[in-house]
């Protein structure tokens, strides 16, 4: 079946712009999980949804990073007053829940890029 | 502060040998551990996982051991493909209401010598 993917798969622009980054999971997984690989470094959370709800947001660096997930399945993540130090790969993935449902798949990442 | 720590940037092992990829953590609460892999430009691809409650979990040629006194896993693949070269990550899973993050090392890249 059709794996979690990700909408731009690349995007540039340029310091103090917005810029709204996609991700599709897998049909029928509830829970989905934004996270941001910078060079050299292992992945890091940024914020988890259940259903439509934010369950946890702790990851989220600053009020210039938001995300929305309104019907329980797409989601944006929103990065407004783009900084060049937000340059990384923003990489979505998507579980099921419950007991043995653990694995989190991640989509193929989209990288951004700020002059 | 690292939470998981994987020491070794870099391992190069010949083919057909068993490669050996260590991951340390700190949080005694983390409950389910998972290995990923990933190659350049695309996305960590699951590999096997662990609950806190077992010390061995065996998937074809990859096994991942536990040492919770430890606090220490690793895992074991054997024998080693060219096609396994690539980057591991180690993560860990925070239990809690209302989350399950992962928390990665910062990846271990294995390079399978023909």
């Amino acid at each position: 079946g059709a794996g979690v993917s990700q909408t731009p798969s690349n995007k540039v622009t340029e310091k103090g712009k917005y810029v709204e980054l996609r991700c599709d999971p897998i049909s029928g997984h509830t829970a989905l999980y934004w996270y941001r690989q910078s060079l050299g470094q292992g992945p890091e959370f940024l914020i988890y949804f259940q259903g439509t709800g934010a369950a946890d947001d702790s990851g989220l660096p600053n009020d210039r990073f938001f995300a929305v997930r309104p019907e329980g399945s797409v989601s944006t993540l929103k990065i407004q007053r783009t900084e060049r130090g937000d340059s990384a790969v923003y990489l979505c993935a998507s579980s099921l829940t419950g007991v043995g449902q653990e694995t989190q798949y991640f989509g193929p990442g989209t990288r951004l890029l700020v002059l | 502060d690292q939470q998981v720590k994987q020491n070794s940037p870099s391992l190069s092992v010949q083919e057909g040998r068993i490669s050996i990829l260590n991951c340390d953590y700190t949080n005694s609460m983390f409950d389910y551990f998972l290995w990923y892999k990933k190659y350049p430009a695309e996305g960590p691809t699951f590999l096997i996982s662990i609950s806190s409650i077992k010390d061995k979990n065996e998937d074809g040629r990859f096994t991942v051991f536990l040492n919770k006194s430890a606090k220490h896993l690793s895992l074991h693949i054997v024998p080693s493909q060219p096609g396994d070269s690539a980057v591991y990550f180690c993560a860990a899973r925070t239990p809690g209401a209302g989350s399950y993050q992962l928390t990665f090392g910062k990846g271990t890249k294995l390079s399978v010598i023909p």
